[in-house]
C-alpha cells in the first residue's frame, strides 16, 4: 500500500501569509496527486488534480507542484476563507489520503 | 448543477447493518465511477471502495473486505453502500464521491455527496 504523509499537521498563519503544505508518498505516484480543502461539517472540495492542475472555479492563489514522491500545495496569500483542513490524495494505485493539515488563525 | 444526494443520518446497534444511498443528478450516471469515503469524528478521510454503476463491478479497501457491499440501480441513478457487523468504531460520516470517466481510474474526486452520519450505539 502507498502511504501518504503530510506536514505539518497544524499550521498557524495570518491573512496575507504565503503558506506551503508538503505531502510525501511512500513510493512514486508519478503526478497522480490531488489536494482537497475541507471545512467543518462539509464535504471535501477538490482544489488541485494531477499534482498541479487547478480545478475549475478554484482561486488562482492555490497552486500545486511536484512529482514522484514529493508534492506541495501553496496558498500565495492566505484569505479568511482559506482557514480549513487540507488533504492530499494519491490515485496512482487505489486511492489513499494523507492525514490532513489544519490551517488555523495565528 | 451536478449533484450527489445522500440519504439521511442513521443510528444502528452494534452487530447490525446500515445501507446508505447516493443519488446522482444532472450528469450521465453510467459514465462515471462512484467511490465511498468515510470520516470518523475528528479524524481524516478513509477510502472504502469503488463501484462501476454499469454492471456493478466493485473493488474494496482491504480493511472493509467481507463487511462492505456496494451496489447500483441504474433505473434510479442511485448507488448504495451497505456495511455489516457494525461496531462503535464505524461511527462516522460516510461520503459518496464521483471519480473518473469509465474506464479511467486515474482521476480525483470532483463531486461529493453531502455526507451521511452513521452512529453505532447500543
Amino acid at each position: 500500500d502507498i502511504q501518504m504523509t503530510q506536514s505539518p499537521s497544524t499550521l498557524s498563519a495570518s491573512v496575507g501569509d504565503r503558506v506551503t503544505i508538503t505531502c510525501r508518498a511512500s513510493q512514486s505516484i508519478s503526478s497522480w496527486l490531488a489536494w482537497y480543502q475541507q471545512k467543518p461539517g462539509k464535504a471535501p472540495k477538490l482544489l488541485i488534480y494531477k499534482a498541479s492542475s487547478l480545478e475549475s472555479g478554484v482561486p488562482s492563489r492555490f497552486s500545486g507542484s511536484g512529482s514522484g514522491t514529493e508534492f506541495t500545495l501553496t496558498i500565495s496569500s492566505l484569505q479568511p476563507d482559506d482557514f480549513a483542513t487540507y488533504y492530499c490524495q494519491q490515485y496512482n494505485s487505489y486511492w489513499r489520503f494523507g492525514q490532513g493539515t489544519k490551517v488555523e488563525i495565528k | 448543477q451536478v449533484q450527489l444526494v445522500q440519504s439521511g443520518a442513521d443510528v444502528r446497534k452494534p452487530g447490525a447493518s446500515v445501507k446508505v444511498s447516493c443519488r446522482s443528478s444532472r450528469y450521465t450516471f453510467t459514465t462515471y465511477y462512484i467511490h465511498w469515503v468515510r470520516q470518523a469524528p475528528g479524524q481524516g478521510l478513509d477510502w472504502m471502495g469503488i463501484i462501476n454503476p454499469t454492471g456493478g463491478s466493485t473493488s474494496y479497501a482491504q480493511k472493509f473486505q467481507g463487511r462492505v457491499t456496494m451496489t447500483s440501480d441504474t433505473s434510479t441513478s442511485t448507488v448504495y453502500m451497505e456495511l455489516s457487523s457494525l461496531r462503535s468504531e464505524d461511527t462516522a460520516v460516510y461520503y459518496c464521491a464521483r471519480g473518473g470517466i469509465i474506464p479511467n481510474l486515474h482521476e480525483a474526486f470532483d463531486v461529493w455527496g453531502q455526507g451521511t452520519m452513521v452512529t453505532v450505539s447500543s
